[in-house]
């Protein structure tokens, strides 16, 4: 079975600062999804990134990117320039696609903080 | 990106009662939906994989007579939580796959909250 772990419970930042989120994960698969979704206040799930993990270079989405190191199973997420709107809870995901149905998997989440 | 609409956004109800939840995919056709139950401050935790004309799939520890899930329509899935007791207050949030797209993130729905009284 896949797991997702997330170490850091609650972090804060800055605003304008850089910050990461640590996601580490546990599969025998070699086909997979991993994202990183943001939850803010309304609960509403919301897809931040996304990476394949057939692909070496690591996702980018405007302030948001990842280091995905396949080979330690590691699928940090690094946010840029925080901004005050970015305090939410994150998610990190696992998605198999060769087994299990495509259900997606996730971590505990991390609280994130931006402070003004 | 898809939209995926959950109906009711909140509910109320008395203990032993039972509550539907219907979740739809408004603009795409959904084979599979997944539904979640989520406490506060904690992770999604998956109950169920809901298939278009066949059983659902339940989670190991979920019980698949107190949740009832009928998916009839490739754009509509339903979760019923009969003989609802305060334990089963929560948030439930159900997401969809894009039919006939392999390679494709879930849609989430705005999610449910659960109040058993």
């Amino acid at each position: 079975a896949q797991t997702v772990t997330q170490s850091q419970p609650e972090m804060s930042v800055q605003e304008a600062e850089t910050v990461t989120l640590s996601c580490t994960y546990d599969t025998s698969e070699n086909n997979y999804y991993l994202f990183w979704y943001k939850q803010p206040p309304s609960r509403q799930m919301i897809l931040v990134i996304r990476q394949e993990a057939y692909k070496q270079q690591n996702a980018t989405e405007n302030r948001f990117s990842v280091n995905f190191q396949k080979a330690a199973k590691s699928f940090s997420l690094k946010i840029s320039d925080s901004q005050l709107g970015d305090t939410a809870m994150y998610f990190c995901a696992f998605m198999n696609i060769n087994t299990g149905g495509f259900k997606t998997i996730f971590g505990a989440g991390t609280r994130l903080f931006v402070k003004a | 990106g898809a939209v995926v609409s959950q109906h009711p956004s909140r509910v109320i109800c008395k203990s032993g009662t039972s509550v539907k939840i219907e979740c739809r995919s408004l603009d795409f056709q959904a084979t599979t939906m997944f539904w979640y139950r989520q406490f506060p401050k904690q992770s999604l935790m998956l109950m169920a994989t809901s298939n278009e004309g066949s059983k659902a799939t339940y989670e190991q520890g979920v019980e698949k007579d107190k949740f009832l899930i009928n998916h009839a329509s490739l754009t509509l899935s339903t979760l019923t939580v009969t003989s609802a007791h305060p334990e089963d207050s929560s948030f439930y949030i159900c997401s969809a796959r894009v039919a006939g797209r392999a390679y494709t993130e879930a849609f989430f729905g705005q999610g449910t909250r659960l109040t058993v009284v």
